[in-house]
């Protein structure tokens, strides 16, 4: 596609449910990277992957979550029994390979009630 | 892994003056610095990049310079506009990328 699409733009969700986030990157890029990024933080590194193999998840803060991008393509991050303390916007990024920038999507902004 | 500290966290600047952001890293490995900017509800975008084989790069009214020696490199950004007023963050990669915490940029009519 044209940008990073993430989806969905918005998600709440009750405490204890699960989510899954999807990231669709820019169509040919090898990289992409889950970032959280609470208000006026910078980024907060998670996990990324060239093409659909996991090079670091060391960013994950704990077992509930993880990640996949099973065809080197779409990604989804999941996130199992959610607590409030995971509210926050996750935003996903891609690039053509290790030594390009990257390009951010919008994120999905997701609150725990 | 990689640290990237950054300074400022605030910075007001009148319009037309000039304003630098600094930030260090700790892996002497980082390869790739960008900078990012982020406006109100947006996503980052990326504004500037260096790589580390360059020690300063120029784009009209923003530069950035890398000390690889001293591990640290800035953004300048002369003749401000309030357009200019955002979120800096800026990064360092070695293998994935490592943020600041981001620099508030006002620039005031």
């Amino acid at each position: 596609g044209a940008g990073v699409s993430q989806s969905p733009r918005y998600k709440v969700t009750k405490r204890g449910q699960d989510v899954a986030l999807r990231c669709d990157p820019i169509s040919g890029h090898v990289s992409l990277y889950w970032y959280r990024q609470a208000l006026g933080q910078g980024p907060e590194f998670l996990t990324y992957f060239n093409y659909e193999a996991q090079q670091d998840k060391s960013g994950l803060p704990n077992d509930r979550f993880s990640a996949e991008r099973p065809e080197g393509s779409i990604s989804t991050l999941t996130i199992q029994r959610t607590e409030q303390r995971d509210s926050a916007m996750y935003r996903c990024a891609s690039s053509k390979d290790m030594n390009y920038g990257y390009t951010f999507g919008s994120g999905t902004r997701l609150t725990v009630v | 892994g990689e640290n990237v500290e950054q300074h400022p966290s605030t910075l007001s600047v009148q319009e037309g003056d000039s304003a630098v952001i600094k930030c260090t890293y700790s892996d002497s490995a980082s390869n790739y610095f960008p900078w990012y900017k982020q406006e109100l509800g947006k996503r980052p975008q990326l504004i500037i990049d260096i790589r580390s084989n360059v020690g300063e790069k120029k784009d009209q009214r923003i530069a950035v310079t890398l000390n690889k020696t001293a591990k640290h490199f800035s953004l300048h950004i002369t003749e401000t506009q309030p357009e200019d007023s955002a979120v800096y963050f800026c990064a360092a990669r070695h293998n994935d990328m490592r943020f600041g915490a981001g620099t508030r940029l006002t620039v005031k009519p």
